[in-house]
């Protein structure tokens, strides 16, 4: 059972928006940031957004990510068969680091 | 190029040991802190252990205190898991993480793991 919650699977078709929830608690996202990693097929994962909102330099601005209280989404927009991966929430909880337990994107 | 390559894995019996390395180059390995993540078969990812950059403050999962032992030398541009009392349900994936931040007054302000090994396996199985 991750501290994080997150639906296990997704979908959506090839140029719709689709998003991502990830539920927590005071303690975890309600105070502290949110980062989304994407995890592709074999590959390790890779950080997407952080600071909640901020892309890190090579990441398309189909990806965006927002917080209200102690919740947090990702969007993705324009959506690729490229984007056909788990992605998973992240944040600090006391001094540990908490993850979703991820959720599995299948672009249709 | 900034990376980081782990090495060490293998398989183990249950209450075994082992040790993780993990090399990075391509960037000032003492500036940062470190994290071990792991993911078992199939399943999702869960934070292990983080270390400080000089190597004077540690943090662990409540699963694995005791157990494991993060640890650094930044002469080596190294990072390392000390993994006693190993357990089946320790097997997994694990990777080396770079955790992204800054300090500012004191503070220090946490961005996410921005660069990541490709992982070396745990079996724990008798």
């Amino acid at each position: 059972q991750s501290v994080l919650t997150q639906p296990p699977s997704a979908s959506g078709t090839p140029g719709q928006r689709v998003t991502i929830s990830c539920s927590g608690s005071s303690s975890n996202i309600g105070s502290n940031s949110v980062n989304w990693y994407q995890q592709l097929p074999g590959a390790a994962p890779r950080l997407l957004i952080y600071s909640n909102n901020q892309r890190p330099s090579g990441v398309p601005d189909r990806f965006s990510g927002s917080k209200s209280g102690t919740s947090a989404s990702l969007a993705i927009s324009g959506l690729q068969s490229e984007d056909e991966a788990d992605y998973y929430c992240a944040a600090w909880d006391d001094s540990m680091r908490v993850f979703g337990g991820g959720t599995k994107l299948t672009v249709l | 190029e900034v990376q980081l390559v782990e090495s060490g894995g293998g398989l183990v019996q249950p209450g075994g040991s082992l040790r993780l390395s993990c090399a990075a180059s391509g960037f000032t390995f003492g500036s940062y802190w470190m994290s071990w993540v792991r993911q078992a078969p199939g399943k999702g990812l869960e934070w292990v252990a983080n270390i400080k950059q000089d190597g004077g403050e540690e943090n662990y999962v409540g699963s694995v205190k005791g157990r494991f032992t993060i640890s650094r030398d930044n002469a080596k541009n190294s990072l390392y898991l000390q993994m006693n009392s190993l357990r089946a349900e320790d097997t997994g994936l694990y990777y080396c993480a770079r955790d992204w931040g800054h300090y500012f007054r004191f503070r220090y302000y946490y961005y996410g793991m921005d660069v990541w090994g490709q992982g070396a396996t745990v079996t724990v199985s008798s």
